[in-house]
This record gives C-alpha cells, structure tokens and sequence, in this order.
C-alpha cells in the first residue's frame, strides 16, 4: 500500500466553525507532513511530525492545531480560521532518521479543499 | 538557506516532441537530494524522478530523464515522446541530505501544457 488518504476531499466552513482534517497512512513511515498549498503555488510546509512528535512548526498561526496519535494517522484541528486560510491542504508522509537514498520520498495525498466563508 | 528556481512559469510542447523544463538551486551543501513532482489538474502530487547528488549518472525514468550539473547548480527534466497526460504542474524539489526530516524546499513551478 503506497497511498496517503485525505478525508475530507471538500470542506468549507464559517470563521466560528471547529473542523478538522484526516490523514492516514500504512507504508510505516515515520515522518509525516502538513502543508497548505494556495493556487498556482507551491506547497507551502506547515507542520512535521517525527516519531509521532511535532518537529517542526513553521510559525503557523494557533488557529491551525495538528495531531498526531498514531504512527498512521495524522490530524489537522481548524478553528476560527479567517478567508485567507481557504487553499489545498495536502498531507504527506516518508520515511524519517537517516534512512538510505531510496526512502527520501515524500508520498502525498490527495488533499482536502478548505474554503472558509 | 538553499533556495531553488523554476524560471519558466508556463511551458507547452507539441504532443510526442520533447520538452525540458529547467531547475537551478542555491546550497552551500555537498550532500542533498533533488525531486521532480508532478501535479497534474486532479491535484496529487506524484514523484516523477529523484537524484543524489554524489551520484554523477542521471536518473531516467521511462520517457523522463534529468540533465543533473552539480557545478552549476542546475537540474533540467526532460520529457521525450510527450503524452497528453503529462500536462501538469511540475515542482523541482531539493532536500539536505542532513536532518531527520525529510523537509522540501520547491521552486515555483513549471505549468506544462500539451497540445493534441
């Protein structure tokens, strides 16, 4: 199985709503990743989870909450988000550590269509 | 902070011709990574091609190979006998070959199209 699943495909919501985005995965990989993508754009990292602890924040507003309570599944809580936030939010996943050449692939999902009314 | 340049925003190419798109990049590494990513209009992003950089030989894969000069700094792809199917975005990733993530750092993005 080389696949990352994102649920919802669509979302959209009010500034006062509390929604949140799934990720899941079963390749065994270690490191998995959110990044917002906005039209035209590439993607843009948000948040890196190593060993099912968060790595990396990118000075990512609160708004934005991620979770990671297993090794296969990734969350993204959203709340009070603003219309600026409306974009393509893809997870990702890949191998972490020192891992030889071959694991150095980040397999993306699908993504979810956020629009924030 | 490495940095990586996709100066061609649009590009299109006749089907079954071939097309290179061009990717320059800024790192004061010796040791990293370099990606080719395609998404087409469905919007996944899919890897199309990947190079270590202590390897001197390109990488090929099927119709998509790569022009890797680590001295310049440059990592073209090109895409022989184009197929319909391959209008996409195309994203040149690079990735430090340090670090327990495997962070990408992407240019901008070459939109490619392809003509019937």
């Amino acid at each position: 199985d080389t696949e990352v699943t994102q649920t919802p495909k669509h979302l959209v919501m009010g500034m006062t709503n509390k929604k949140s985005l799934k990720c899941e995965q079963h390749m065994g990989h270690r490191a998995m990743y959110w990044y917002k993508q906005k039209a035209k754009k590439p993607p843009e990292l948000m948040f890196v989870y190593s060993y099912e602890k968060l790595s990396i924040n990118e000075s990512v507003p609160s708004r934005f909450s991620p979770e990671c309570p297993n090794s296969s599944l990734l969350n993204l809580h959203l709340h009070a988000l603003q219309p600026e936030d409306s974009a393509l939010y893809l997870c990702a996943s890949s191998h972490a550590g020192g891992a030889p050449s071959s694991y150095n692939e980040q397999f993306f999902g699908p993504g979810t269509r956020l629009t924030v009314l | 902070a490495q940095t990586v340049t996709q100066s061609q925003p649009e590009m299109s190419v006749q089907e079954a011709e071939t097309v290179t798109l061009s990717c320059t990049y800024d790192t004061s590494e010796s040791d990293y990574y370099l990606f080719w990513y395609k998404q087409p209009p469905s919007r996944q992003m899919i890897l199309v091609i990947r190079q270590e950089a202590y390897k001197q030989q390109n990488a090929t894969e099927n119709r998509f190979s790569v022009n890797f000069q680590k001295a310049a700094k440059s990592f073209s792809l090109k895409i022989s006998d184009s197929q319909l199917g391959d209008a996409a975005m195309y994203f040149c990733a690079y990735r430090s070959f340090r670090g327990s993530q495997g962070n990408l750092i992407f240019g901008k993005g070459t939109k490619l199209s392809v003509k019937p």
